[in-house]
């Protein structure tokens, strides 16, 4: 049964800190994990999607890495500000009879402050 | 952009009440979804669909019943709403197979049932 762990649970850092989020799932036989910004009291903003075949992925201050083997991933975040204060979550899609649906991390809540 | 819209950011039902929850996507996406979202619980399955009539059913879809009668919309039917039910409710779409399963999500509806 595949299961996604975020830790930590919540950061909190100085503005300008470059920082890490970790995601770890158990079964490694995934064919892309996405990663997911929620602000209080709305949806999930889709960050980055990161295939099985990729190492990297980028978007601006954000990149996610991607090690299958070892069943982790680590979203990074560079020169925070204090916009960048959410909820991060990661998520594996779980093949279910040919259909798939996501299996979530509990998130890591993240303040910046100035 | 995508689009996963929601027809209501809140809702306050009566306890007993028949509530509908709408949700549009605009990508001609096969798969949509269903979760709520309850502080300490984290996201929670309740419905998805994988194509137009189809459903399947998620982690807790007691007191609750789903449509999809065309492709781009997928209702969430509380039959007799209580105040267990008190929650968000995030819909979600994406790609049905492939490698761009990445999923968009809608801007959540917040309901309260009193």
């Amino acid at each position: 049964k595949q299961e996604v762990t975020q830790i930590p649970a919540a950061l909190s850092v100085p503005e300008g800190e470059n920082l890490v989020l970790n995601c770890s799932f158990t079964d490694s036989a995934i064919y892309n994990l996405q990663w997911f910004r929620q602000d209080p009291g709305k949806g999930l903003t889709s960050l980055l999607l990161i295939q099985s075949s990729q190492r990297e992925q980028t978007s601006g201050r954000l990149n996610a890495s991607l090690d299958k083997s070892s069943g982790r991933s680590t979203l990074y975040i560079a020169a925070s500000q204090p916009g960048d204060s959410a909820t991060y979550l990661c998520a594996v899609p779980l093949l279910s009879g040919g259909y798939n649906k996501l299996i979530f991390g509990a998130g890591t809540r993240l303040a910046v402050h100035p | 952009d995508v689009k996963v819209t929601q027809s209501s950011r809140y809702l306050v039902k009566r306890t007993g009440e028949k509530v509908f929850l709408e949700c549009v996507q605009d990508m001609d996406h096969e798969n949509m979804f269903w979760y709520r979202q309850d502080p300490g619980l984290g996201l929670r399955l309740i419905y998805f669909s994988y194509d137009v009539k189809m459903k399947e059913k998620g982690d807790i879809p007691e007191g609750y019943s789903v449509s999809r009668e065309k492709k781009e919309r997928f209702s969430l039917i509380l039959e007799s709403a209580s105040t267990n039910q008190t929650s968000m409710y995030l819909c979600a779409s994406s790609h049905r197979q492939g490698l761009n399963t990445e999923a968009f999500f809608g801007q959540g509806t917040r309901l309260t049932v009193v």
